[in-house]
């Protein structure tokens, strides 16, 4: 089946350093792949939609110049958190659009972040 | 999107069916009912989905009234692996434009020995 690789699974920053994380379909191009943040105890909120050759589509209040997105081919797309605070601190999860099973969404394993 | 409401949190007994209820009253004609779970601190997984038929696999089964406005995600045996955040989510399906999945609250099922 279709899988989703998400890189790194945790990943530990100074505040004001940047981190990118990877999001790579493995088995399937995805032109459309979307990035999620999690809070505690909370559900998953859409950041972004990343899109094969173009700008990502940014959700009201998410900052673009502070998470860069970019999907330069069709099975792998960045999210690059740049000069982190603490507050930055979440769950990120990536996804992508299945072909194999009538459309529904592959989600990566995600990546929680930690910024000191 | 339409909106769904679901249980805060439901408890269930080790190999016992777990019933999973979804309302979805606002519900639109060309609209699919999917289900995801999310074990802690991993992503998301893909359970099922359906239109209007009744739709079975090695997961689960999916139950959608005649009028869609509910639906019942049903586990048949729950194991203590199971134990997740269980998300019921409409929106188009099919082979139209790709569009983001909207999750709500869901629902905490808790599978105890």
């Amino acid at each position: 089946g279709a899988v989703v690789s998400q890189h790194p699974s945790w990943v530990i920053c100074k505040s004001g350093t940047s981190v990118k994380i990877e999001c790579r379909s493995l088995d399937f191009q995805a032109t459309t792949m979307f990035w999620y943040r999690q809070f505690p105890k909370q559900s998953l909120m859409l950041m972004a939609t990343s899109n094969e050759g173009s700008k990502a589509t940014y959700e009201q209040g998410v900052e673009k110049d502070k998470f860069l997105i970019n999907h330069a081919s069709l099975t792998l797309s960045t999210l690059t958190v740049t000069s982190a605070h603490p507050e930055d601190s979440s769950f990120y999860i990536c996804s992508a659009r299945n072909p194999t099973n009538n459309y529904g969404y592959t989600f990566g394993s995600g990546t929680r972040l930690t910024v000191v | 999107d339409a909106k769904t409401t679901q249980p805060t949190s439901m408890n269930c007994a080790e190999g016992r069916a777990a019933n999973l209820p979804c309302n979805h009253s606002t519900i639109s004609g060309n609209e699919y009912v999917y289900w995801y779970r999310q074990i802690h601190s991993q992503g998301p997984q893909y359970i099922i989905h359906g239109l209007k038929n009744n739709e079975t696999n090695e997961m689960a089964s999916l139950i959608i009234t005649e009028d869609r406005k509910s639906s019942t995600l049903i586990l048949p045996h729950a194991t203590l692996r199971d134990t997740a955040v269980y998300y019921c989510i409409v929106r188009p399906g099919g082979t139209g434009s790709a569009r983001q999945l909207t999750f709500g609250s869901g629902t905490q099922l808790t599978v105890l020995p």
